[in-house]
C-alpha cells in the first residue's frame, strides 16, 4: 500500500498564533512531497512542492515566508502556517509521491479553522 | 498554456445507470493522468494512472480511457457507495494539475 497521514486532521487556532501540520509517508519514501489548500467544493489548489532537503518551491500568489514548508526527511514534510488569520481557514492536504513523476498519494487532510 | 477541464460539474444517476465522465486536456509533455475519488472532508483516493493514448485500466465497476486529448471515467451499473466527487489531474514535466472534478450523485 501507500499510506500518508497527517497530523492533527483538526485544528482551531487563534487568529495572530501558528499551527504545524505534519504529513509523513508510513510505508515509502517519498523525495517529493506537495501541499496543497482546498476551498468548499472547489478543487485542490497546489500551495508548494517540497523536496526532501531542499528549500521548497512555491506557488506564485503563495507567500514562503506565511506558510513555512520543510521536508526533513524522506517521509516527512511539515506546514506551518505563521500568525494565522481568519482567511487563512480552510482544507489543508498533503501528498507524497512515489517515484519521479509517479502518482501522488494524499493524506487525509487538516481542517484549519482559525477564529 | 496547461489545462485540465471536467464535465459535467455534477452528475446525478439512478443506482444501475451506467454513465462516463469526461477530462478534457491540453498539457505540453503529458507524463501521466490521473484519476482520483474523494470523499466530502477527506483526502482525494488515488484510483488509476495513464500513460498512453489507447490506454485502459478497470477497477470494480470503474474503467478509465485515455485518448491524446481525453479521459473517460466510465461508472457501470454505479451504487449509491460510489456517489463522491472525481478528480482528474495531468502531470507534465514540471508539476501535476487538478480539474475541478466532478460531483457524482448516485440514488437508490
Amino acid at each position: 500500500g501507500a499510506v500518508v497521514s497527517q497530523h492533527p486532521s483538526r485544528v482551531i487556532c487563534k487568529s495572530g498564533t501558528s499551527v504545524k501540520i505534519e504529513c509523513r509517508s508510513l510505508d515509502f519514501q517519498a523525495t517529493t512531497m506537495f501541499w496543497y489548500r482546498q476551498f468548499p467544493k472547489q478543487s485542490l489548489m497546489l500551495m508548494a512542492t517540497s523536496n526532501e532537503g531542499s528549500k521548497a518551491t512555491y506557488e506564485q500568489g503563495v507567500e514562503k515566508d506565511k506558510f513555512l514548508i520543510n521536508h526533513a526527511s524522506l517521509t516527512l514534510s511539515t506546514l506551518t502556517v505563521t500568525s494565522a488569520h481568519p482567511e487563512d481557514s480552510s482544507f489543508y492536504i498533503c501528498s507524497a509521491q512515489r517515484g519521479r513523476g509517479g502518482e501522488q498519494y494524499f493524506g487525509p487532510g487538516t481542517r484549519l479553522t482559525v477564529t | 498554456e496547461d489545462q485540465v477541464t471536467q464535465s459535467p460539474e455534477a452528475l446525478r444517476l439512478q443506482e444501475g445507470e451506467s454513465s462516463s465522465l469526461n477530462c478534457s486536456y491540453t498539457v505540453s509533455g503529458l507524463r501521466g493522468l490521473f484519476w482520483y475519488r474523494q470523499d466530502p472532508g477527506k483526502g482525494p483516493e488515488f484510483l488509476f494512472t495513464l500513460y498512453s493514448a489507447g490506454e485502459e485500466k478497470e477497477k470494480e465497476r470503474l474503467k478509465a480511457t485515455l485518448t491524446k486529448k481525453e479521459s473517460f471515467l466510465h461508472i457501470t451499473a454505479p451504487k449509491p457507495e460510489d456517489s463522491a466527487t472525481y478528480l482528474c489531474a495531468v502531470q507534465n514535466n514540471n508539476d501535476m494539475r487538478f480539474g475541478a472534478g466532478t460531483r457524482l450523485t448516485v440514488k437508490p
